[in-house]
């Protein structure tokens, strides 16, 4: 079974500033992939970044990258020079690369990010 | 390019009446996903879809029936409402198997009373 914990239910920064939104995953899968999705008050949900297991380097994506640490089984989202529109709900996602259920997502519960003026 | 639409998007409905909600894509993905969203719980697999006429179970099958008769379509119906599924319901798909990306929805948002 897989498990995703966030452990910051809330977080705040300064606009411009950078953030670092922590995410730790547990998993018996060889081969997975590690997501994170925005969510505006607006309530749709926004993919914005993928790191697969096996890839050699740390995903990024314009201001977001993820900070891929495989031995501490981590994945944390990294926002630089934040914006007031950043202010959203963030999940962290995991999923299997293989085997039968190499679709199904498992979410964590979510870090809520503020951006101040 | 309507991408993937849902609806209603808002719906109040009674405890022990049934209720349908829409999920439509136009990319002709493959895979459908219908997700609850909780507070403190995230969000949640209910059921997917590998292509038509293929379903199975997520994590919180309970208490809901899916069909997909056409590719573009996975409609999500709550034979008799509970007020434990009060929520946010997205749907979601993915072009394959190895695909990465899932696509959302906008989300009903469903009270039961």
């Amino acid at each position: 079974a897989q498990k995703i914990t966030q452990t910051q239910p809330g977080m705040f920064v300064q606009e411009k500033e950078a953030v670092t939104l922590d995410c730790t995953y547990d998993t018996s899968d060889p081969s997975y992939g590690l997501f994170w999705y925005k969510q505006p008050s607006s309530g749709e949900m926004i993919f914005l970044i993928y790191q697969g297991s096996y890839d050699q380097q740390n995903a990024t994506e314009g201001r977001y990258s993820l900070n891929f640490q495989k031995a501490r089984k981590s994945a944390n989202l990294v926002i630089s020079a934040s914006q007031l529109g950043d202010s959203a709900m963030y999940f962290c996602a995991m999923r299997p690369n293989s085997g039968g259920s190499n679709y199904k997502l498992t979410f964590g519960k979510g870090t809520l990010l503020t951006v101040n003026p | 390019d309507a991408g993937i639409t849902q609806s209603p998007r808002y719906k109040i409905t009674e405890t022990g009446r049934q209720v349908t909600l829409m999920c439509h894509q136009t990319w002709s993905h493959s895979y459908m996903f219908w997700y609850r969203q909780d507070l403190g719980h995230g969000l949640r697999l209910i059921y997917y879809s590998a292509a038509a006429d293929i379903t199975d179970k997520g994590e919180v099958p309970d208490g809901y029936v899916v069909s997909r008769s056409k590719t573009e379509n996975f409609p999500l119906t709550l034979e008799s409402a509970t007020r434990s599924q009060t929520s946010v319901y997205f749907c979601a798909s993915s072009r394959d198997r190895t695909s990465y990306e899932q696509y959302f929805g906008p989300g009903t948002r469903l009270t039961v009373t």
